[in-house]
């Protein structure tokens, strides 16, 4: 079975620093897709950043990048410069191309302090 | 812009009602999805279509059925609402399994 797993279930950050959000998952698969997803307090769930696994590059999205290492099934996000806006619930997610379902993880909540 | 409509966004039933969460989108995605939310789980699956008439289970499937008899729209029903079932229901929909998932605004159910 695939799984997700966020460790991180609160963090902090003071605004214009960086900070890594945890990510580690489980499958047997190879062609599998990983996702971060940004819940801000609207609760309306938007995409962050996609990573195809074949990809050895990482995915970056302006402030916005991944730490991808497939051996380990990790798969960290990095905001950096963060900003209030970015204070939100951020969930993991993967998708494997024999299963088809969308699966996430418990979710870390983010908050930029000023 | 895909929209994907959730028919309550508040939800107040009693226990063993059968109760109706409707979803609907614009963008003639082939997958639909269907999650509860709870504090400290995440996001679960309870069901999933990729195509009209077909379904999957997902990991928390107990307790509940779907229904997509036209591609926009993907039903989740619970069929005697128990109070365990009081959640956050979130639905979404992708174009492939591979792209970017659209979600709904999100039902707060409360079963009492």
């Amino acid at each position: 079975a695939q799984t997700v797993t966020q460790s991180q279930p609160e963090m902090s950050v003071q605004e214009a620093e960086t900070v890594t959000l945890s990510c580690t998952y489980d499958t047997s698969e190879n062609n599998y897709y990983l996702f971060w997803y940004k819940q801000p307090p609207s609760r309306q769930m938007i995409l962050v950043i996609r990573q195809e696994a074949y990809k050895q590059q990482n995915a970056t999205e302006n402030r916005f990048s991944v730490n991808f290492q497939k051996a380990a099934k990790s798969f960290s996000l990095k905001i950096s410069d963060s900003q209030l806006g970015d204070t939100a619930m951020y969930f993991c997610a993967f998708t494997a191309s024999n299963t088809g379902k969308l699966i996430f993880g418990q979710g870390t909540t983010l908050q930029v302090k000023p | 812009d895909v929209k994907v409509t959730q028919s309550s966004r508040y939800l107040v039933k009693r226990t063993g009602e059968k109760v109706f969460l409707e979803c609907v989108q614009d963008m003639d995605h082939e997958n639909m999805f269907w999650y509860r939310q709870d504090p400290g789980l995440g996001l679960r699956l309870i069901y999933f279509s990729y195509d009209v008439k077909m379904k999957e289970k997902g990991d928390i499937p107990e307790g509940y059925s779907v229904s997509r008899e036209k591609k926009e729209r993907f039903s989740l029903i619970l069929e005697s609402a128990s109070t365990n079932q009081t959640s956050m229901y979130l639905c979404a929909s992708s174009l492939y399994w591979d792209t970017e998932a659209f979600f709904g605004q999100g039902t707060r159910l409360t079963v009492v």
